[in-house]
């Protein structure tokens, strides 16, 4: 059973435009919530990360939204440029040191 | 400072045969864990490690898998014998511990090892 849900599974975007991912979740015990950005042939990074106690959150162009009730959260790319195309995964966990819980990732081109 | 490293990048075996795969973590931390992604699909917790000792490893899909971290230091998986199904990119990753300094729940990740079973 897939804890994370995530979608588009792929995206393409115009440079300049908005590029939104959605993932949606069930447990409520979750109380970490980031967003990995992979590049091809390397690892996935932290791009961003969130907590349940707030509602946005902004670094730079990227933006994470987060609806507590409606156990979804989801990231905003402004102003996307060619450079952010890459595979965006959602994850979650329950505490600090546990597992993560990932989505099965979103596959963004931004073409010029 | 030197990221995650993983060896081998690649691997392609027979079925039936073994294969060990090595994560080399961030000096200094001691929370160690391995992922897998089968081709589409989500990034799947195997196990994981505080220091030398397995703290959860209910990812684990069978005894073919053996993780070991000698010393809490570096880490294997080894994959015996190694089945079709078993084919996909394995991610090590790693943290400090709760408390310390840089622990923001993050978890850095290698570039993993990608393992093709014939």
């Amino acid at each position: 059973q897939q804890q994370v849900k995530q979608s588009p599974q792929s995206l393409i975007v115009q440079k300049g435009g908005i590029s939104i991912i959605n993932c949606a979740y069930e447990n409520t015990a979750f109380d970490y919530f980031p967003w990995y950005q992979q590049f091809p042939g390397k690892g996935p990074a932290l791009l961003i990360a969130i907590r349940p106690d707030v509602s946005e959150k902004k670094e730079g162009r990227f933006t994470i939204s987060f609806n507590k009730s409606a156990k979804q959260f989801s990231l905003h790319i402004m102003d996307s440029q060619p450079g952010d195309s890459a595979t965006y995964f959602c994850a979650a966990s329950s505490r600090a040191g546990n597992q993560f819980y990932f989505g099965t990732g979103t596959s963004l081109t931004v073409i010029p | 400072e030197a990221g995650v490293t993983q060896f081998p990048s690649h691997s392609v075996i027979e079925k039936g045969q073994t294969v060990t795969l090595r994560c080399d973590p961030i000096s200094g931390h001691d929370n160690l864990y391995w992922y897998r992604r089968v081709m589409g699909k989500e990034i799947k917790f195997l196990l994981h490690f505080v220091k030398e000792s397995k703290q959860d490893e209910s990812g684990m899909p069978n005894n073919r898998f053996l993780a070991e971290r000698t010393g809490g230091t570096y880490s294997t998986l080894k994959v015996q014998p190694a089945e079709l199904e078993d084919s996909g990119v394995y991610f090590c990753a790693s943290s400090p511990l709760l408390g310390l300094a840089g622990s923001s729940g993050e978890q850095f990740f290698g570039p993993g090892t990608r393992l093709t079973v014939l």
